[in-house]
């Protein structure tokens, strides 16, 4: 089956302890992303992969890192986790990105979501 | 990237059809029209995507006039499993995505 997939799917944690969620797709995209959700600010962009070893800020970057070494995996890694960042987390996946195109499709896979607490 | 409106909630009933209109003044050549939902605690779902005029699939139907400043998502005969958060974003050649606050539909029985 054709999915996201991300773990832990809940997590608490202390603040300042290092953490790593994890995403996978086993779709062979190009392209992945990280978001998170919180109340009355919808989805805000994280990060994001063009592909392998290609990464990119997306509006709110700070205090999370990326790696893409390889396709199919995208983690998350909080170095110094705060209270600040409790939210829910999604990942997502899109076969096109960055290509114009009128048969383009920009459709992005969106993982189960994690939920981070940080006490 | 061009930032979209929409309004923050609708309500309906079963069975009627639903219109869920989305601004985008600013929209670029290149920005594509995309419709997700989005259930609670759950990952937003792509509905559809179009350039201009009008795409219809099996689950809904997106207009876009001319000038593309707009687009509407039409929802036809909807029922309880509907409610959800509609979110309208463009997408262009760049990696980007923002997702406005989205549109929290509530269809009643």
């Amino acid at each position: 089956e054709a999915q996201v997939t991300q773990n832990p799917r809940y997590l608490i944690t202390v603040t300042g302890k290092k953490l790593t969620v994890t995403c996978s797709q086993n779709m062979n995209h190009e392209y992945m992303s990280w978001y998170r959700q919180d109340p009355g600010l919808g989805l805000r962009q994280i990060y994001y992969s063009m592909n392998v070893e290609v990464t990119d800020k997306g509006d709110v970057p700070e205090g999370y890192k990326v790696s893409r070494k390889e396709k199919r995996n995208f983690p998350l890694i909080l170095e110094s986790p705060s209270p600040n960042q409790t939210s829910l987390y999604f990942c997502a996946s899109s076969p096109r990105q960055g290509i114009v195109s009128s048969r383009s499709s920009y459709e992005q896979y969106f993982g189960p979501g994690t939920r981070l607490t940080v006490t | 990237l061009a930032k979209t409106t929409q309004p923050i909630s609708m309500d309906s009933y079963e069975g009627q059809e639903v219109n869920i209109t989305c601004s985008h003044n600013n929209i670029a050549t290149n920005d594509y029209i995309t419709w997700y939902q989005q259930f609670p605690s759950q990952g937003p779902r792509f509905i559809i995507q179009g350039y201009k005029t009008k795409v219809t699939n099996e689950v809904a139907s997106l207009f876009i006039p001319a000038d593309r400043k707009s687009s509407t998502l039409s929802l036809p005969r909807v029922s309880l499993s509907d409610t959800a958060v509609y979110y309208c974003l463009l997408n262009t050649g760049g990696f980007k995505t923002i997702f406005g606050a989205g549109t929290r539909l509530f269809v009643k029985a």
